[in-house]
């Protein structure tokens, strides 16, 4: 079992649609946990960034972490074509260690 | 202010060569990760450098190494390559108080014929 679950997809929504993206998680030793995302060919692009448990809002994403439940979220309110690509999950037990990713879902935005 | 940048942006060998990939974090940045993204498999954590040292090293053989240099550059070596090291190469500084968010250059595409 890798340490870092999530759905490859693809997930297809129309556009303006709320999107629901996660993770779920073994090691409880995470703290840290972030989101990213990956357009083709790209490097990843750090989109959310969150500390133990609790929900953070940057415009139109929302990032939700319940380490009860060892499982994250990233909503994308009113989404557009452009929000398609590859969204990766990481999370690390210390900051300045390494991430450990999840291997991303493939979202897919139609007009 | 100029992000990650790494080179070549692409690199085709043949088995049992060697690849050296470049990378230049941002500026004031000192640790350096070195990630591979190979179809289907994720990223995988390769090499960690910070002032000059390598501070950890992921699941990968010993062929794979690396270095930082006094301005934070940092070089990763493949030697004796094998069809199954082709794969996106990523670059990371990190930032943030206390060095926790990674910011990815685009990357090196190595193929290995």
């Amino acid at each position: 079992q890798k340490e870092v679950e999530q759905d490859p997809g693809p997930l297809s929504v129309p556009e303006g649609a709320i999107v629901s993206l996660n993770c779920t998680y073994s090691n409880s030793a995470f703290q840290y946990f972030m989101w990213y995302r990956q357009y083709s060919r790209k490097g990843p692009e750090l989109l959310m960034y969150t500390y133990s448990s609790g929900n953070k809002e940057d415009g139109r994403f929302t990032a939700q972490v319940d380490k009860s439940s060892k499982y994250i979220s990233l909503f994308i309110r009113d989404s557009q074509p452009s929000d398609s690509a590859t969204y990766l999950c990481a999370m690390t037990n210390n900051a300045g260690n390494m991430l450990t990713f999840g291997g991303g879902t493939r979202l897919m935005v139609k007009p | 202010e100029a992000g990650v940048t790494q080179s070549p942006t692409h690199l085709i060998k043949t088995r049992g060569q060697q690849a050296t990939l470049r990378c230049s974090p941002i500026s004031g940045h000192t640790s350096v990760y070195w990630y591979q993204q190979a179809l289907g498999l994720g990223l995988q954590f390769l090499l960690w450098y910070d002032e000059g040292e390598e501070r950890n090293r992921g699941n990968f053989p010993p062929r794979f190494s690396g270095r930082q240099f006094p301005n934070d550059s940092s070089e990763l070596n493949v030697n004796a390559l094998e069809l199954e090291d082709s794969a996106l190469y990523l670059c990371a500084s990190a930032g943030g108080t206390f060095n926790e968010k990674l910011f990815f250059g685009s990357g090196t595409q190595l193929s290995v014929l």
